[in-house]
This record gives C-alpha cells, sequence and structure tokens, in this order.
C-alpha cells in the first residue's frame, strides 16, 4: 500500500535559522513526487514535482531534495512569510491520484 | 484567470439534508478530484474524474456521489449527511503527467 509520512509535525524556526523537512514513502513505483505549501484557511499551492532519485528543485529559499526512500525540503534562512503548513505527496505508476502526507506545519518567529 | 472555483465557501447542514458542492475549472484539465480534509488525517482523496465522462472511487468514496457535467466540471453530493462528514473539502485539476494539481479555495462543511 501506498504511504506517505511527514516528519516533524510542526517545526518552530527563528528567522534565519535554517532547518530541513523530511518526508518518507513507500510506493509501487514512483512516477512523481510532489511539495506543496498550504496557508490557513486555503487550498494547497504547487510547489515542486520530483521525478527521480538525486533530483534537486529550487523556488527561493526553498529547495527540495529526493532520494529513494525519502525527499527533503530543506528551508535556507527563511521568514515569517515562509510559515505554512508544508504537504509531500506521492503518485505510483499504477495510480492516476495523489496520496498526501499529513503534513509539517512551519511557524518562523522574528 | 480564476482557476478551481469551488461553491459555497462555507456551509452548515442538519442530520440527514442533502447537498451538492460545486466545483469548475477554466484551465482545459483532464483530471479533476475531490478530497476532504480532517485535522491529524490529511488529504483524503473521494473521488476522482481522470476524464471527462468518467469517474472513480477514491480511498474514503462511502456516504458520496459525484458527476462530471463537463470538461469544466465536476460536483460532489451528498445524499443524507452525517456528522462524520463534518470536514474541508477541496477540489483539484490537473491536465495529467508531471504537473502539480491546482486546488480550489475549499468548502467547509459542518453537519450537526
Amino acid at each position: 500500500e501506498d504511504q506517505v509520512t511527514q516528519s516533524p509535525e510542526a517545526l518552530r524556526l527563528q528567522e534565519g535559522e535554517s532547518s530541513s523537512l523530511n518526508c518518507s514513502y513507500t510506493v509501487s513505483g514512483l512516477r512523481g513526487l510532489f511539495w506543496y505549501r498550504q496557508d490557513p484557511g486555503k487550498g494547497p499551492e504547487f510547489l515542486f514535482t520530483l521525478y527521480s532519485a538525486g533530483e534537486e528543485k529550487e523556488k527561493e529559499r526553498l529547495k527540495a531534495t529526493l532520494t529513494k526512500k525519502e525527499s527533503f525540503l530543506h528551508i535556507t534562512a527563511p521568514k515569517p512569510e515562509d510559515s505554512a503548513t508544508y504537504l509531500c505527496a506521492v503518485e505510483s505508476v499504477a495510480t492516476d491520484k495523489l496520496i498526501f502526507g499529513t503534513g509539517t506545519r512551519l511557524q518562523v518567529f522574528p | 484567470n480564476a482557476g478551481v472555483t469551488q461553491t459555497p465557501k462555507f456551509q452548515v447542514l442538519k442530520t440527514g439534508q442533502s447537498m451538492t458542492l460545486q466545483c469548475a475549472q477554466d484551465m482545459n484539465h483532464n483530471s479533476m478530484y475531490w478530497y476532504r480534509q480532517d485535522p491529524g488525517m490529511g488529504l483524503r482523496l473521494i473521488y476522482y474524474s481522470a476524464s471527462e465522462g468518467t469517474t472513480d472511487k477514491g480511498e474514503v468514496p462511502n456516504g458520496y456521489n459525484v458527476s462530471r457535467l463537463n470538461k469544466r466540471e465536476f460536483s460532489l453530493r451528498l445524499e443524507s449527511a452525517a456528522p462524520s462528514q463534518t470536514s474541508v473539502y477541496f477540489c483539484a485539476s490537473t491536465p495529467g503527467g508531471f504537473y502539480g494539481y491546482t486546488f480550489g479555495s475549499g468548502t467547509r462543511l459542518t453537519v450537526v
């Protein structure tokens, strides 16, 4: 059964304090791993798709990496506006749908 | 450039009442999805439509029905609402392949 586990559940950072969020997955043939950002009261917003182990994607202060069993979302020198819940999801080659993790709630304090 | 539009944004139902959640996208996407989001449970797939004219069950379909009215619209119906269906419902669409999903802003439903 396809499964996605995110850790930690919550993370509090001081502005400028870099850190990483983890997404571990088991899937019967990975088609793609997706990262989303979700602000309170809003729908998830697409950030990245990673397709194969060793791949990296960057957007502003965020960098996503992928191995055969997990993905990391690295946040460099975060700002308060980076505060949100970050969701990871996987799609297997056998299906046309995403399986989501429960997310990491990030709070960045000035 | 509206993206994915969901209506209504908020709804309160009494147990046993029925209602339809509406979703429309203007991006000419083939695939559309209905998810529910509950605290500690993440997003769970209710139903999806890989293309116009087709629908399939997801992880939690019991108590729901869907209609893919045309390429733009995908509605979710609760025939007899139950308190366990209290949740935030999200509609999403994608052109397929490796493209990410575009989500609507959600419908917050409370069943009392």
